[in-house]
């Protein structure tokens, strides 16, 4: 069955630095998502992205935060300088269609600590 | 913005007996939620969803009911088995957008 990879699966990074999340979609989907997860806490919405372009954005997604989509198979997400807080699972996903007309399906996500 | 409600927390049972889960939404306009299963050191998986033009769906020993009038909707696990155990999310969606906004979540313990 086809599903959504991630890379690196642990990523440790000095505060003030850049990081990148790569994502592998599934690849006949259109829509392409970054959610978080602080330990112990609920997923949480970031972004979305369909067209080549930000669909949605929760407050969290603040100017640090970028999403590109490089090449026909890879999905990324920067964050410019990194917090202690920004500590975190991040969880790509992508559906075949969007509004909930499709399910989202989740990758094994990225553990992000930053220090 | 959507709100969703989990509860509970956490939830014990034995095995072969049935587990429910319920979820509440505050948007009354949401209109697709789906239930996602953790496993320890994995993303979430679907398991199950269900559109608000139905009241029920079920998929084999999973089974998810929904009342838009109440605003409330239920996952049922009949039969349980140790591989049930793992943390369970409620999800639904903003209508009109792609967002799923997540409920915070039940670890599901079931005891051989």
């Amino acid at each position: 069955e086809p599903e959504v990879t991630q890379t690196p699966s642990h990523q440790v990074t000095q505060m003030g630095q850049e990081v990148i999340l790569r994502c592998v979609p599934i690849s006949n989907h259109l829509y392409f998502y970054w959610y978080r997860q602080i330990l112990g806490q609920k997923v949480e919405f970031l972004v979305s992205f369909y067209n080549n372009e930000i669909s949605e954005k929760s407050e969290i997604f603040d100017d640090q935060f970028s999403v590109e989509r490089p090449d026909g198979s890879n999905f990324t997400l920067k964050i410019r300088s990194t917090k202690l807080e920004d500590s975190a699972m991040y969880f790509c996903a992508s559906s075949a269609d969007g509004e909930g007309n499709q399910p989202q399906h989740f990758g094994d996500g990225t553990r992000l600590s930053i220090l | 913005g959507e709100n969703v409600e989990q509860h509970p927390s956490t939830l014990s049972v034995q095995e072969g007996d049935s587990a429910v889960i319920k979820c509440t939404y505050s948007d009354s306009a949401s209109n697709y939620f789906p239930w996602y299963k953790q496993e320890l050191g994995k993303g979430p998986q679907l398991i199950i969803d269900i559109r608000s033009n139905v009241g029920e769906k079920k998929d084999q020993r999973i089974a998810v009911t929904l009342n838009k009038t109440a605003k409330h909707f239920s996952l049922h696990i009949t039969e349980t088995q140790p591989e049930d155990s793992a943390v369970y999310f409620c999800a639904a969606n903003d209508f009109g957008n792609e967002k799923l906004t997540f409920g915070t979540g039940t670890r599901l313990t079931i005891i051989p």
